[in-house]
This record gives structure tokens, sequence and C-alpha cells, in this order.
């Protein structure tokens, strides 16, 4: 299975600041990586797929980059409705996997 | 307006069986890619099972022989059958829709409960 790691797992930051959530694969998995966030007690919600890819409706402070093995996930201005945890998942091969995950709060 | 609306789940004892399912409206579930996602208490999302539209089912090897994924065209929903449940099954199960590519989950339901305990 691909394993995949992401860091940092919480994170504490500012309204207004930059965010970055890293995402590594263990093999080359190309750009099939997708990003969901997820509100407590809701269903993950998906924000980008194929790496670089906004989906349709999500703002556009939200962008996505990375292609192999090295992702990367940016918040370009904290805004308080963003607080939730964030997952990368590849889809590569099965089983799709995901990264355990990044909460993100307000400092 | 896609919807999907995942019941059946509960508490069970381990080792007792389950069957969850995920009615679909606005979209027709036999010629979607449908996917079977949990996430146990507190954790991270782990991707359970797949049915692709052709019919092909792929499963993780945590549940591969004791959970089967399927669909009914006539009623528009996807069921998950649990067997020989354990308390590791503890988890929201989620069903989900990819509209194109197997993989890109775009629609998620809003998950059903299930407790394996005795």
């Amino acid at each position: 299975d691909i394993q995949m790691t992401q860091s940092p797992s919480s994170l504490s930051a500012s309204v207004g600041d930059r965010v970055t959530i890293t995402c590594q694969a263990s093999q080359d998995i190309s750009n099939y990586l997708n990003w969901y966030q997820q509100k407590p007690g809701k269903a993950p919600k998906l924000l980008i797929y194929d790496a670089s890819n906004l989906e349709t409706g999500v703002p556009s402070r939200f962008s996505g980059s990375g292609s192999g093995t090295d992702f990367t996930f940016t918040i370009s201005s904290l805004q308080p409705e963003d607080i939730a945890t964030y997952y990368c998942q590849q889809y590569d091969n099965l089983p799709n996997t995901f990264g355990q995950g990044t909460k993100l709060e307000i400092k | 307006e896609v919807q999907l609306v995942e019941t059946g789940g509960g508490l069970i004892q381990p080792g007792g069986s389950l069957r969850l399912s995920c009615a679909a409206s606005g979209f027709t579930v036999s010629s979607n890619y449908m996917s079977w996602v949990r996430q146990a208490p507190g954790k991270g999302l782990e991707w359970v099972s797949v049915i692709y539209s052709g019919g092909s089912t792929y499963y993780a090897d945590s549940v591969k022989g004791r959970f089967t994924i399927s669909r009914d065209n006539s009623k528009n929903t996807l069921y998950l059958q649990m067997n020989s449940l354990r308390a590791e099954d503890t988890a929201v199960y989620y069903c989900a829709r990819a509209i194109a590519v197997a993989g890109i989950w775009n629609y998620w339901g809003q998950g059903t409960l299930v407790t394996v305990s005795s």
C-alpha cells in the first residue's frame, strides 16, 4: 500500500495568515492526489483534485501543487470558516490511502 | 440535486452482521463509481471498498472476505454487507460518489455510525 505522510499534524494560525500543509507519498503517484476538508461532525469535502485543480465552488484562496511524491496544500489567507481537519488522499493505486490529517486551529 | 443518505448503522455484538444502505438521488448509482470510506472515533479516514460502474469490486485488506459492496439499480441504492464484525470495525461509515474518475470522491453522505461492542 502507498503510505501518505502529512505534516504538520496540527497547526495554529491567525486569520489572514498563509497556511501550508505538506503531503509525501511513499512512491511516485504522479498527480493522483486529492485534498479534502472535514469539519467536526461533518463528512469530508473535496477541495482539490489531481494535485492542483480546484473543485467547483471552492474558494480560490485554496490551492495545491506538486507531483511525484511531494505535494503542498495552501490557504492564501486563512478565514475563520477554514477551521477543520485537512486530508490528502492518493488514488494512483488501490487501496486509496489518506494522510493522517492536519488539524487547523485559529490562534 | 445530488444526495447520498446512509442508514443501517447501530450497536452490534462482535461476530454479528449489519447491512448499510446508501440511498442516492439526483444521479444513477449504477453509472458511477461508488465507495465506502470509514472513520473510527477520533481517527482519520480509511477507504473500505469500491464498486465500479462496470460492476467490479475491490476491498481493503482489513475487510476482505467479511464485507461485500453491492448495489440495487431499481432502488438506486448502494449497500455494504458487513459480516464477522470486530471491535476495530467501529466507525462512521460514509458512502461517496466519483463523478468521472474512481478515486476522486466528489460527493459524500452524512455517514452512519457502526459500534461493535458486547
